[in-house]
């Protein structure tokens, strides 16, 4: 089975300062994996993913994640938070191959202040 | 192009009543999928279908949980007198399943409030 920890249910970070924000897994496969963000109110949108190949991937809004396999992390991160992104931020893991569901952490709701 | 849309955006109903939620996926989407959630739980999927094949019923909580899909597009996803622990919202999303293409997308969602 698989399923996916995100440390720390609340971040808060000062406008142009680092992002960053943690995602663990444990997948029995290889998995594909993805972050997801929720603005308020608003359905998922999908930041980035990894699916196969490099393991540094860039998403939309500045934002990337880097698969690390030997620490089964995929950690989100920016280098400089703008007020916009302030958000609910989800991780989410997926077996390789298959049309299965996704399963998600508990999300990460993403502060920034002045 | 559209997205996935869900209909209706919010529904307040009484509890033991019934609701019926509708999903329109992403045209040409094979793959449609719904999620809920809540305060407690988090996201939780519910249902999947994958074109003909039978769907994949594994996340559904109860038997007062049930989901359609008609001629391989929209969906509905019906709950059963429904109780006030099934107040949540509920996200339906699609899949286009090719093989450079994995990622779901997600509609808005229907807020389920049962009073």
């Amino acid at each position: 089975a698989q399923s996916v920890t995100q440390l720390g249910s609340h971040v808060s970070v000062s406008e142009g300062a680092l992002v960053l924000l943690r995602c663990n897994y444990s997948s029995s496969v290889p998995p594909y994996l993805f972050w997801y963000v929720q603005y308020p109110n608003q359905g998922l949108q999908l930041l980035l993913k990894y699916t196969t190949g490099a393991t540094l991937v860039k998403g939309i809004n500045g934002f990337e994640a880097e698969f690390k396999k030997s620490e089964t992390s995929f950690h989100l991160t920016k280098p400089s938070a703008h007020m916009s992104d302030a958000a609910e931020y989800f991780c989410a893991v997926r077996e390789t191959g298959t049309a299965s569901k996704l399963t998600f952490g508990t999300g990460t709701r993403l502060q920034v202040t002045l | 192009g559209a997205g996935v849309s869900q209909s209706p955006s919010n529904k307040v109903t009484e509890k033991g009543k019934d609701v019926e939620l509708r999903c329109d996926p992403i045209s040409g989407h094979t793959a449609l999928y719904w999620y809920r959630q809540s305060l407690g739980q988090g996201l939780e999927f519910l249902i999947y279908f994958q074109g003909n094949s039978a769907p994949d019923k594994s996340g559904l909580p109860s038997d007062r949980f049930s989901a359609e899909r008609t001629g391989g597009s929209v969906s509905t996803l019906t709950i059963q007198r429904t109780q006030q622990e099934d107040s949540a919202v509920y996200l339906c999303a699609s899949s286009p399943l090719r093989v450079s293409s994995y990622e779901q997308y997600f509609g808005p969602g229907t807020r389920l409030t049962v009073t």
